[in-house]
C-alpha cells in the first residue's frame, strides 16, 4: 500500500551541484505534481504532468526540470542548485476520478 | 493576487472552543474544493471535500459559497489534537485537476 514514494527524505547540496528528486506512485494516477513549501508561503506549484509524456510549468518553475516517461514516475531535477532552492519539496498525485491529491512524505533540501 | 487566500493566523483557542476559518478564491472557473490538514514537518492530508450543499464530518463542517467565492471550515469542540495547519485547496475546471493551495491557517488548541 505504498501510495506516493519520495526519495530522498533529506539532502544537503553544495551550490552548483545537480541532483534528482525521485517520485513514484502506484495508484495509476494521471496527474502528478511537484510543490515546494517555504515558511509563510504555503505550497507553490513547480511543475506538473497530466499524463505520460506531458508536462507543464507551474508557479515557480525556474531552476527545475521534469519529465514523465511513465505513468508511475515523475522525477524533479535541480540543474544547478542555489541557496534559494533550500526548501521542503512535496510530490503529489491525483486522478480525474477522485480529485483528492495524495502526497509523498517530502524531501528536505538544504543548499549551502 | 494569490489565487487562494487564507488568514495565516495563528488562531489560538482553548479546548472545547468552536473556531472557523475562511478562504477565498479568485478564479470563478474553480471546480473542486477541499480542506487539507498539515501537521508540523509532515505531508498534507485530505481533511474533507467541500460541496455546494455543505457537508459535515463529525466535529467538522465545510461550506462553499460560489457566488462570493469563499469556502469555510468550522471546527466544534476543539481538541488538542486539532492543532495543525489547515490548507484550503482549489482545483480548476478544464481537466488539469492540479490542486492550488492557500498558504494555510495555523490552529493552536491549548488546555
Amino acid at each position: 500500500n505504498a501510495g506516493v514514494t519520495q526519495t530522498p527524505k533529506f539532502q544537503v547540496l553544495k551550490t552548483g551541484q545537480s541532483m534528482t528528486l525521485q517520485c513514484a506512485q502506484d495508484m495509476n494516477h494521471e496527474y502528478m505534481s511537484w510543490y515546494r513549501q517555504d515558511p509563510g508561503m504555503g505550497l507553490r506549484l513547480i511543475h506538473y504532468s497530466v499524463g505520460a509524456g506531458i508536462t507543464d510549468q507551474g508557479e515557480v518553475p525556474n531552476g527545475y526540470n521534469v519529465s514523465r516517461s511513465t505513468t508511475e514516475d515523475f522525477p524533479l531535477r535541480l540543474l544547478s542548485a542555489a541557496p534559494s532552492q533550500t526548501s521542503v519539496y512535496f510530490c503529489a498525485s491525483s486522478s480525474q476520478g477522485t480529485t483528492e491529491a495524495f502526497f509523498g512524505q517530502g524531501t528536505r533540501l538544504t543548499v549551502v | 493576487r494569490k489565487e487562494v487566500e487564507q488568514d495565516p493566523g495563528p488562531f489560538n483557542v482553548p479546548e472545547g472552543a468552536t473556531v472557523a476559518f475562511n478562504c477565498t478564491y479568485s478564479n470563478s472557473a474553480s471546480q473542486s474544493f477541499f480542506w487539507y490538514r498539515q501537521d508540523c514537518r509532515k505531508e498534507p492530508k485530505l481533511l474533507m471535500s467541500v460541496y455546494s450543499s455543505g457537508n459535515e464530518d463529525g466535529r467538522f463542517t465545510a461550506q462553499l459559497n460560489r457566488a462570493s467565492q469563499y469556502i469555510s471550515l468550522l471546527i466544534r469542540d476543539s481538541k488538542l489534537s486539532d492543532s495543525a495547519t489547515y490548507l484550503c485547496v482549489v482545483t480548476l475546471s478544464g481537466g488539469s485537476y492540479i490542486p492550488t493551495f492557500g498558504r494555510g491557517t495555523s490552529l493552536i488548541v491549548h488546555p
